[in-house]
């Protein structure tokens, strides 16, 4: 069956301007997550979003990223006013339910220039 | 903050040889522990997983070793091929995944 889809997989921007990245998990996954990963480096948890229930936040870096996701499906990770180091990799996974028990299904990521 | 200690960060070995990465951790309460490989502009795959009731499981070329009392877990690769050439990441499971910072494995042939 169908991945988790991540789209663009690729954008260059300049600096100070907003990019919406997008995440279509896996039918059914309830839980699903974004992560940063620089380069060569491990992978960063920004935030992940279970059910209705609401999202756990705890790894965004600053303010100028948000995310939300509609109807339970589709994911939307948003960066404001991008910054240089902002500059790497974002991966999202899903999973069929919460709780690190239950595999993490990543797309490839949409690997995001900053110039 | 959880943390995950991976080491080596890189590693080298011939085709045919055993590849070992190491993964240390702090809290106890962790019921999961997994492995995930990935390749250049992949996104990460689960490998292996073990939970902390068994010291090790073995899935054909790939073993997880597993010490409770030391906080510590390990992967093994067996006859090691230039196909395993990837990054590793190990994880524990607490309230979320978090993973260690990789190992970048190359196996020449």
């Amino acid at each position: 069956g169908a991945g988790v889809s991540q789209s663009p997989s690729n954008k260059v921007t300049e600096k100070g301007k907003d990019v919406e990245l997008r995440c279509d998990p896996i039918s059914g996954h309830t839980a699903l997550y974004w992560y940063r990963q620089s380069l060569g480096q491990g992978l960063e948890f920004l935030i992940y979003f279970q059910g209705n229930s609401a999202p756990d936040k705890s790894g965004l870096p600053s303010d100028r990223f948000s995310a939300e996701r509609t109807g339970g499906s589709v994911s939307t990770l948003t960066i404001q006013r991008t910054q240089q180091e902002d500059s790497a990799v974002y991966l999202c996974a899903s999973s069929l339910g919460y709780r690190g028990v239950q595999p993490q299904h990543f797309g490839d990521g949409t690997r995001l220039s900053i110039l | 903050q959880q943390q995950v200690k991976q080491s080596p960060q890189s590693l080298i070995v011939q085709k045919g040889g055993i590849s070992i990465i190491n993964c240390a951790y702090e809290n106890t309460a962790f019921d999961y522990f997994p492995w995930y490989q990935q390749f250049p502009g992949k996104g990460p795959a689960l490998l292996i997983a073990i939970r902390p009731d068994v010291s090790e499981k073995k899935e054909g070329r790939f073993t997880i070793s597993f010490n409770k009392s030391a906080k510590q877990f390990s992967l093994h690769i067996m006859d090691s091929q230039p196909g395993d050439s990837a990054t590793y990441f190990c994880a524990t499971s607490g309230s979320r995944l978090t993973f260690g910072e990789g190992t970048q494995l190359t196996v020449n042939p």
